[in-house]
């Protein structure tokens, strides 16, 4: 079966670092999303793309955070300089309707 | 107001009790997703649901469109079932998921 592949499973990072969070979409898809999930607390969408640009975003989207698909298979979340409330589990999907979820990148932020 | 809204929020069950998890949003959709989140983290989806009832091994997911409702029904629980179990919606296809805020499921020996 299909899946979408993400890269580290855990990060830590110390606060003010740059990160950037990969994922391998699954190869005929077109639409990449990004999603967070606050420990505890339930899960958040980020961002959409699709067609090599930013589809919608959400509020959480600042101008710290930035995708990118650079090769065509790779979809990357950098986080410019992180905080310590960006510490959260991060999730990849792709496809659309029928949703496809990395196993997710723990990013722990110290 | 939250668009999806799950009920209950923590479930405990005796190993071999059937089990339902129940669903509501506010907005129209185009899909209602049912997805398992185990202690680690990683999503799962169970089921995509545009309208009835489907069954895979012993889960069932019903949806009500005029209702807005929809529920997971696990029977003959298992421990392995011990998880989260998260309802979420999506208004068109291609677009973001909504996600509720997950029922935590614990099954008992």
């Amino acid at each position: 079966e299909p899946e979408v592949t993400q890269t580290p499973s855990h990060q830590v990072t110390q606060m003010g670092q740059e990160v950037i969070l990969r994922c391998v979409p699954i190869s005929n898809h077109l639409y990449f999303y990004w999603y967070r999930q606050i420990l505890g607390q339930k899960v958040e969408f980020l961002v959409s793309f699709y067609n090599n640009e930013i589809s919608e975003k959400s509020e959480i989207f600042d101008d710290q955070f930035s995708v990118e698909r650079p090769d065509g298979s790779n979809f990357t979340l950098k986080i410019r300089s992180t905080k310590l409330e960006d510490s959260a589990m991060y999730f990849c999907a792709s496809g659309g309707g029928q949703a496809f979820f990395g196993q997710g990148t723990r990013l722990t932020v110290v | 107001k939250n668009e999806v809204e799950q009920s209950p929020q923590n479930l405990t069950a005796q190993e071999g009790e059937f089990i339902t998890i129940n669903c509501s949003y506010s907005v129209g959709i185009s899909a209602l997703h049912w997805l398992q989140q185990h202690p680690g983290g990683g999503i799962v989806s169970l089921f995509m649901l545009s309208s009835g009832k489907k069954k895979h091994g012993r889960l069932i997911a019903t949806i009500n469109i005029q209702e807005k409702h929809s529920s997971l029904h696990i029977t003959a629980s298992h421990p392995r079932d011990s998880a989260v179990y998260i309802c979420a919606v999506s208004k068109t296809s291609y677009d973001k998921v909504i996600f509720g805020p997950g029922t935590s499921l614990s099954v008992i020996p």
